[in-house]
């Protein structure tokens, strides 16, 4: 039973272009979340999702950020016209529909030149 | 809003000592209590948790800790520390749902030979 899957490991970004962060849950996972993390500094919460909602979104700043996790495939977290403050790690978790434990990813290093 | 304190930034111990790290919440309600693990450039991974009943929660690689409502805490403690037990240690509150969670900025732990 495979974990939580991200993708890519690390990505590199300049400056106004955009960034596609993909999250694959764990096998019979239907809640997924995600995270950013600045160096330094604890994980905050950015958007919690189930297929096809976003049910909480209270994390995500207003404007180039933007989740989603469709019928098919992965969770997917686009963050257009990259700025320098972007660079962090970002984390994916998913949970079963009781939520009674959340499974991390290994992580998504954006780093934005 | 819900806070999570760690007070400890960084802390070094000799290797078979005892440790504890200190977690402070603040919520308005009984939390969900969780700690979690990263070694570095890696995911997070589940120590332990706490939803109800007995305060004091075994864990996995001989991590306990102990809820006490009263002082609103949730410290992590290890009998005797080993060498890779180095990583960085997030404590985190959720509501509901372990997805969803305020996590504190961290304790890094060092553990000298």
């Amino acid at each position: 039973n495979a974990g939580v899957m991200q993708n890519p490991r690390h990505l590199v970004r300049r400056r106004g272009q955009e960034a596609r962060l993909r999250c694959s849950p764990m096998k019979g996972h239907s809640h997924v979340y995600w995270y950013r993390q600045l160096p330094e500094e604890g994980l905050k919460f950015m958007v919690y999702l189930q297929k096809e909602n976003i049910i909480d979104e209270s994390g995500m700043p207003k404007e180039r950020f933007s989740a989603e996790f469709p019928k098919e495939g992965p969770s997917i977290l686009r963050i257009q016209q990259v700025v320098r403050g972007d660079s962090a790690a970002y984390f994916c978790a998913s949970s079963p529909p009781t939520g009674e434990a959340a499974f991390f990813g290994q992580g998504t290093r954006l780093t934005v030149v | 809003a819900q806070s999570v304190t760690q007070p400890d930034i960084h802390i070094t111990v000799s290797e078979g000592a005892s440790l504890e790290l200190r977690c402070n919440y603040s919520y308005g309600a009984t939390p969900y209590l969780f700690w979690y693990v990263q070694s570095p450039g890696q995911g997070l991974q589940l120590l332990l948790k706490y939803f109800s009943g007995d305060t004091l929660v075994q864990g996995i690689k001989g991590f306990e800790a102990e809820f006490k409502r009263s002082q609103s805490s949730f410290n992590l403690r290890k009998p005797s520390v080993h060498w890779s037990d180095a990583a960085e240690y997030f404590c985190a509150v959720g509501y509901t749902n372990a997805g969803k969670s305020t996590f504190g900025d961290g304790t890094t732990l060092t553990v000298k030979p």
